[in-house]
C-alpha cells in the first residue's frame, strides 16, 4: 500500500538555525500539505501546495517558513531561523484531489534547543 | 467557540463494550467530515469519512447531522487494538473559497481494558 514518507524522523537543532524537513508524498497524489502538532495539543494546518504553488496557508506559516517541490517526488518544508516554539511534530500529508481524503506521513519530531 | 469540539475524555471501557464519541463544529459551511485515529506519538490515520446519510464500516458507525452541526462515531464490540485518540476532523471552506485544509479537534483518548 502506498504511503507518505518523511525524513528525518527526529531533528534536533539550535535556535536560529535553518532546518529542512523532507517528505515524499504518495506518487499519484497532486495536493500536498504540512501540519504540525505541538506536544499535547491538536494538529494544526500550516500550508497546502498544488501545481507548484501555495494554495492556502495559515497564520502560523509566516515568512520564516517556505515550501518547495524541488523535483518530481520530494516536498520540503524549510524553517529559516528556528525558535523554541517551533518544537513540534511536523506531518506531511497528500491527497489525490483536493476534496479527497488526506493521508499523513509518520512525522518529523523537531526539537529546538 | 472552538472550530471543532470533542468530548474531552478520556474514556476507559472493557473489551466488548460499545463506545460513542461526539463532536460539534462551528462553521456551517463545512464541507467534508472525517474520523481519524492517532496512536501515541504517531501520525493521524484515516478511520473513515462521514457521509450525510451515515455510514458503517464493520464495527464502526459514523453519523452526521448538518442541522445540528454534529458528528458522531460509534465503536461496537471494542477491541484492545482500538485504544487510541480519536480525532474529529472537518474540512472548512478556506479563505478565497479554497477548501484544502483540515481542521482537527483535540481528540478523545480511548483505552480499552482486558
Amino acid at each position: 500500500e502506498p504511503e507518505v514518507t518523511q525524513t528525518p524522523s527526529h531533528q534536533v537543532t539550535q535556535m536560529g538555525q535553518e532546518v529542512i524537513l523532507r517528505c515524499v508524498p504518495i506518487s499519484n497524489h497532486l495536493y500536498f500539505y504540512w501540519y504540525r502538532q505541538i506536544l499535547g495539543q491538536k494538529v494544526e494546518f500550516l500550508v497546502s501546495f498544488y501545481n507548484n504553488e501555495i494554495s492556502e496557508k495559515s497564520e502560523i506559516f509566516d515568512d520564516q517558513f517556505s515550501v518547495e517541490r524541488p523535483d518530481g517526488s520530494n516536498f520540503t518544508l524549510k524553517i529559516r531561523s528556528t525558535k523554541l516554539e517551533d518544537s513540534a511534530m511536523y506531518f506531511c500529508a497528500s491527497s489525490e484531489f483536493r476534496s479527497y481524503e488526506q493521508y499523513f506521513g509518520p512525522g518529523t519530531r523537531l526539537t529546538v534547543t | 467557540r472552538k472550530e471543532v469540539e470533542q468530548d474531552p475524555g478520556p474514556f476507559n471501557v472493557p473489551e466488548g463494550a460499545t463506545v460513542a464519541f461526539n463532536c460539534t463544529y462551528s462553521n456551517s459551511a463545512s464541507q467534508s467530515f472525517f474520523w481519524y485515529r492517532q496512536d501515541c506519538r504517531k501520525e493521524p490515520k484515516l478511520l473513515m469519512s462521514v457521509y450525510s446519510s451515515g455510514n458503517e464500516d464493520g464495527r464502526f458507525t459514523a453519523q452526521l447531522n448538518r442541522a445540528s452541526q454534529y458528528i458522531s462515531l460509534l465503536i461496537r464490540d471494542s477491541k484492545l487494538s482500538d485504544s487510541a485518540t480519536y480525532l474529529c476532523v472537518v474540512r472548512l471552506l478556506g479563505s478565497g473559497g479554497s477548501n484544502y485544509k483540515l481542521t482537527f479537534g483535540k481528540g478523545t483518548l480511548l483505552t480499552v481494558n482486558p
